[in-house]
């Protein structure tokens, strides 16, 4: 069965703090793909960042950073120096097949 | 120009009522994916269409029917609605169906059913 637990309901951080948003998954599959989307208080949900289970180096972009470890079958999301954007629900995501499979999100308030 | 564009972005109606939602992509894309998401802000996909074929139909009653006339659009049409139906229906797309293809979504379809 497949299965991602996104257990951290709700964080709140000031501005200019850094904060970690974990993701574990479950997945009897080799092959498989995680995501990340972000879906601000306007509602839609904006693809954030793909990563294949045979790749498990670290990505950064720009004040966001990703870790992927597959002993741990997690995908963390770090996000640097938090701005009050970054306010919004932030979903995990497995793919393997057709399927998505969505945690349950993870809402972020950042506060000036 | 809008990627996955959906309209209507709010619909409010009575209960037992019909109505669509209408959604169409100009990515390219051969798969398409109606996602129903629950006030709890869960997401749980209804159904996925590749190339006008159905290959997804989750457990979703059958008062909800997809269509797609061709790979560009899926619609969505739910008959005699319930005050359950109350979510965001999000359609999106994909490059193609299998593992690893990125999922876009629309800007959502507010539905309120009073």
């Amino acid at each position: 069965a497949q299965k991602v637990t996104q257990a951290q309901t709700e964080i709140s951080v000031v501005e200019k703090e850094d904060v970690t948003l974990d993701c574990v998954y479950e997945t009897r599959d080799t092959t498989y793909y995680l995501f990340w989307y972000k879906q601000p208080p306007s509602g839609e949900l904006v693809f954030l960042i793909r990563r294949n289970s045979f790749d498990e180096q670290n990505e950064i972009s720009g004040r966001y950073s990703w870790n992927f470890q597959k002993s741990t079958s997690s995908f963390n999301f770090t996000i640097t120096a938090s701005q009050v954007v970054d306010s919004a629900v932030y979903f995990c995501a497995l793919s393997n097949f057709n399927k998505f499979y969505f945690g349950s999100g993870t809402k972020l308030n950042v506060k000036p | 120009d809008t990627a996955v564009s959906q309209t209507p972005k709010y619909l409010v109606t009575q209960m037992g009522n019909d109505k669509s939602i209408k959604c169409e992509q100009n990515l390219g894309h051969d798969t398409m994916y109606w996602y129903k998401q629950d006030s709890k802000k869960f997401l749980k996909i209804m159904f996925s269409y590749n190339n006008k074929e159905l290959i997804i139909n989750e457990t979703v009653p059958n008062r909800f029917s997809p269509k797609s006339p061709d790979k560009a659009h899926l619609n969505l049409h739910i008959n005699s609605l319930e005050l359950g139906d109350s979510a965001v229906y999000f359609c999106a797309s994909s490059r193609e169906a299998g593992v690893g293809n990125t999922i876009y979504f629309g800007e959502g379809s507010w539905l309120t059913v009073v």
